[in-house]
């Protein structure tokens, strides 16, 4: 079955400095690749989505990179707020018909 | 009121007790989930529904039992609670035909003593 492995486990930035989260997956027939934040006492947020027919996406301050060869993505975060500071989840699905597969968490901390 | 609901938020119960949490949605999906999550461990899948006659075991599933009583209710049992069990537990929601992404509850912090 699939597997998610995403580094680091933990990531202090400077606000205002750019935060890159990495994950890695098993299976080369993903096709879906999600990224959720948790804050604190929440459940888990969608934030950025990205299929495998796509290389990137944007939205504002956050993008998300993925190269299928290599069976990587990762998310980026420009411009970090102290507001980013959260957990952030990295996740894949082989096809719509199961569920996805999550990896072990990134703890973002912006220091103002 | 939330689209994903889980009661209680918090549970202490004692080892050998049986518990369920509940989970309740109005966003009308049809697939359902339920995940642990431990501290550095990530988000565990433990059953997952894709319909009200549909039940799977996920990565977890020892322990646990599930009853989806109708499209917008998905309970999760532990028959017999021990204290390894002790987790933050959510329920998540999906739409059926593809891949999307999840819509998860605020949890339910259950300790086992």
């Amino acid at each position: 079955g699939e597997n998610v492995e995403q580094h680091p486990s933990t990531l202090s930035v400077q606000e205002g400095d750019s935060a890159v989260i990495k994950c890695t997956y098993s299976d080369s027939a993903s096709n879906y690749f999600p990224w959720y934040k948790q804050e604190l006492g929440k459940g888990p947020q969608l934030i950025i989505d990205i299929r495998s027919n796509v290389g990137e996406k944007k939205d504002q301050r956050i993008a998300v990179t993925l190269n299928k060869t290599a069976k990587h993505f990762s998310l980026h975060i420009t411009e970090t707020q102290p507001e980013d500071s959260a957990v952030y989840f990295c996740a894949a699905q082989h096809s719509g018909n199961t569920p996805l597969v999550f990896g072990k968490g990134t703890r973002l901390s912006v220091i103002a | 009121d939330a689209d994903v609901t889980q009661t209680p938020r918090n549970r202490i119960t004692k080892t050998g007790k049986r518990i369920m949490l509940e989970c309740s949605q109005t966003k009308g999906h049809d697939r359902m989930y339920w995940y642990r999550q431990d501290p550095g461990l990530g988000l565990r899948l433990i059953y997952y529904s894709f319909d009200v006659k549909d039940i799977n075991k996920g990565e977890i599933s020892d322990g646990y039992s599930v009853s989806r009583q109708a499209q917008a209710k998905f309970s999760l049992s532990l028959e017999s609670a021990i204290p390894n069990q002790t987790a933050l537990y959510f329920c998540a929601t999906s739409q059926t035909g593809g891949s999307y992404g999840y819509t998860f509850g605020s949890g339910t912090r259950l300790t086992v003593v």
